[in-house]
This record gives C-alpha cells, structure tokens and sequence, in this order.
C-alpha cells in the first residue's frame, strides 16, 4: 500500500496551460504538504495545511492554488504555466501529536516539464 | 526562522569504510532534527530523526546520527559504508510548534567500490 501517492508521475505540458497534480494519503495524518525541488535538487516548501486549512503559504505566485478537499487528500492547480515552473513537485504529510509533528512521508514526486 | 547547512555538496567514502555526511541547524526553540535519503528519480525516504532523548538516535539502513546541541549539528554516520549507500542525503530541521520542515541543500555521497 503506498502512503503518499501522486498522480501523475510525469507531466510534459506547453507553456500557458494550466495543469493539476494530485495528492492522496492513506496514514491518517492531519497536515499535508507541496515541496519544490528543482535541477539543483534544493527543496523548498510551497504550502502546507492542516486539517483542510492552509497554514504556510511560502511566497508562491498565485498562479499557484492548493486544494484540500478532505484531510487525505492535497492537490495543486498551476495556472499559466511558465518555462520555469519546470521542477519536480513533491507532497508529504506528517500528523500534528500533543508533542509536536511526526517526521513527513513523501510521495514519489512529479516531475514537470513545461516546454 | 530556522535553518540547515549541509556544508559538503559531495562525499566520496571506500566501501568498508565509515561515512559521515555533516549537518548544522539553526533554530529558535527546541529542534526536530531528521535525515532523509533520495534515489535517482524517487521520493526522500526517511532515515531517522531526533526530537529528545539519547543524543545517537540510530535508523533504517544501519544509519546512525549524532545530536550535538553545543555544535548545534546532527552529523549522518555508519561504520561500514556499502556501494547501494550512493544517494542524495538530506538533513531536515522542524521547530517545535513550527508546522514546516526546511530542508540542507543536499550532500551526495559517493560509496567507491
């Protein structure tokens, strides 16, 4: 059973199109999250919710939009695609104890390339 | 605003040898440390993590690390490095009460055979 899963793996896409990415995790955890590591393999958070609310919000242009439907689940919507959001996006979750989160699991990434 | 240096872009290490891959942090409270390790075109795995106790908390893959809260670093180690070791490894920082994990830049390490 995978944990974190994403769909797709790969996403080949023209400038200016709009495209999603989805995220589904089975662990039961109650916060999820968008990293983005790019060609130099730096990782860098997008966003992150809690309970289906957002709570971190990294700066990201607007074109980018996170959706939770329900605490399992985290998608991410890309407007107007740019030659730039080329990267590999990855979601994870982690569970918010009385002490403090748990370590995060990852998906196994998506990789776009906008061309 | 916490913080994670890997300071090392790259370590080459003999197989049979012991590795250590270098990690400080910078954080306002008390700090969530971890390690995860990525394969070419995979997820980041997680190796180990400290958030209290014994300062060597030991992980997946016979992988050890060493909290240092002095030197404020949490170096990656293993006595005997194996070929199937070669990967990305990342150190991690999460404040406690922060609802984000920031991540080191990565070091890749190379295990020779």
């Amino acid at each position: 059973d995978t944990a974190v899963s994403q769909t797709p793996k790969y996403l080949v896409t023209q400038m200016g199109n709009d495209k999603s990415i989805k995220c589904e995790q089975n662990l039961g955890h109650d916060t999820m999250y968008w990293y983005k590591q790019d060609s130099k393999k730096f990782l860098k958070i997008m966003f992150s919710y809690n309970n289906k609310e957002l709570i971190i919000n990294e700066t990201v242009p607007n074109r980018f939009s996170p959706k939770s439907p329900d605490k399992a689940h985290l998608n991410l919507h890309i407007n107007s695609l740019e030659l730039g959001d080329s990267a590999v996006y990855f979601c994870a979750s982690s569970h918010r104890g009385a002490g403090g989160h748990t370590e995060a699991f990852f998906g196994q990434g998506t990789r776009l390339t906008v061309v | 605003a916490q913080s994670v240096a890997q300071p090392e872009d790259q370590v080459n290490v003999a197989e049979g040898n012991p590795l250590t891959v270098k990690c400080t942090y910078s954080v306002s409270g008390n700090p969530y440390l971890f390690w995860y390790v990525q394969y070419p075109n995979r997820g980041l795995q997680f190796l180990l993590k400290y958030i209290t106790g014994d300062n060597l908390v030991k992980g997946s893959y016979g992988f050890e690390a060493e909290f240092n809260k002095s030197q404020t670093s949490f170096h990656l180690k293993k006595p005997s490095a194996l070929v199937s070791d070669s990967a990305l490894y990342f150190c991690a920082v999460r404040d406690m009460g922060d609802d984000k994990i920031i991540f080191g830049k990565g070091t890749r390490l190379h295990i020779l055979p």
